[in-house]
């Protein structure tokens, strides 16, 4: 079962930030945040993680509250290319294997 | 550098048919993992193999077998296709510590 709850859609202008909210209240102590994003149906492409500090890439930030509960991925100025499905994951541990649980994400359209 | 490859990108079989989806990575991956997607769902995990030699069950294996032929090669069979398994599948890779999984461009199968 999907351990994250995201917004089912979301529209953003071009050239602006794009805030995109998740919540993963029962997220364990040693399971980080993982941002995938999947364009035309293409293989899912991985954006960011964290365990419980802030990151920041090339490509976007991710901003994790104090309590672990939720987090947001921060596009800072998005492009038209930026148009996806976008996946907030838990990354869980199976013994000493870990893996990816995907819920349904949030469908982006960034607009001119 | 490929990365990881599927094959074929499309096929359609009858109801009872089998067929066999390959998946090859170039990346020195010790885990493999795949994927099925259903429209408008995020991915859910059919089997992994977390090192050369070794799979695993994931959330929806039944139906499927799969292979771990070596390193570079972890492929998928359905025996006996059916309907409920149309979806587009996809494999990925990850090394024993690294923290993204890498996507193949995916597998459209359509069981009539």
């Amino acid at each position: 079962d999907a351990k994250t709850t995201q917004p089912p859609s979301m529209d953003c202008a071009e050239g602006r930030a794009a805030n995109l909210p998740c919540n993963h209240s029962t997220i364990s102590g040693n399971e980080y945040v993982y941002w995938y994003r999947q364009i035309h149906s293409q293989g899912p492409q991985y954006i960011i993680h964290g365990l419980k500090n802030n990151e920041t890439n090339e490509m976007a930030s991710l901003i994790i509250t104090e309590d672990r509960k939720s987090s947001t991925l921060i596009l800072p100025h998005a492009t038209l290319r930026d148009t996806a499905v976008y996946y907030c994951i838990v990354r869980v541990w199976i013994g000493s294997f870990q893996k990816l649980v995907f819920g349904t994400g949030t469908r982006l359209l960034v607009s001119p | 550098n490929a990365g990881v490859t599927q094959t074929p990108k499309f096929q359609v079989l009858k109801t009872g048919q089998s067929m066999t989806l390959q998946c090859a990575q170039d990346m020195n991956h010790n885990s493999m993992y795949w994927y099925r997607q259903d429209p408008g769902m995020g991915l859910r995990l059919i089997y992994y193999s977390a090192s050369e030699g070794t799979t695993d069950k994931g959330e929806v294996p039944n139906g499927y077998n799969v292979s771990r032929l070596n390193k570079r090669e972890f492929s998928l069979r359905l025996e006996s296709a059916a309907p409920s398994q149309t979806s587009v599948y996809f494999c990925a890779g990850t090394g024993q510590f690294a923290d993204e999984q890498f996507f193949g461009p995916g597998t459209r199968l359509t069981v009539l």
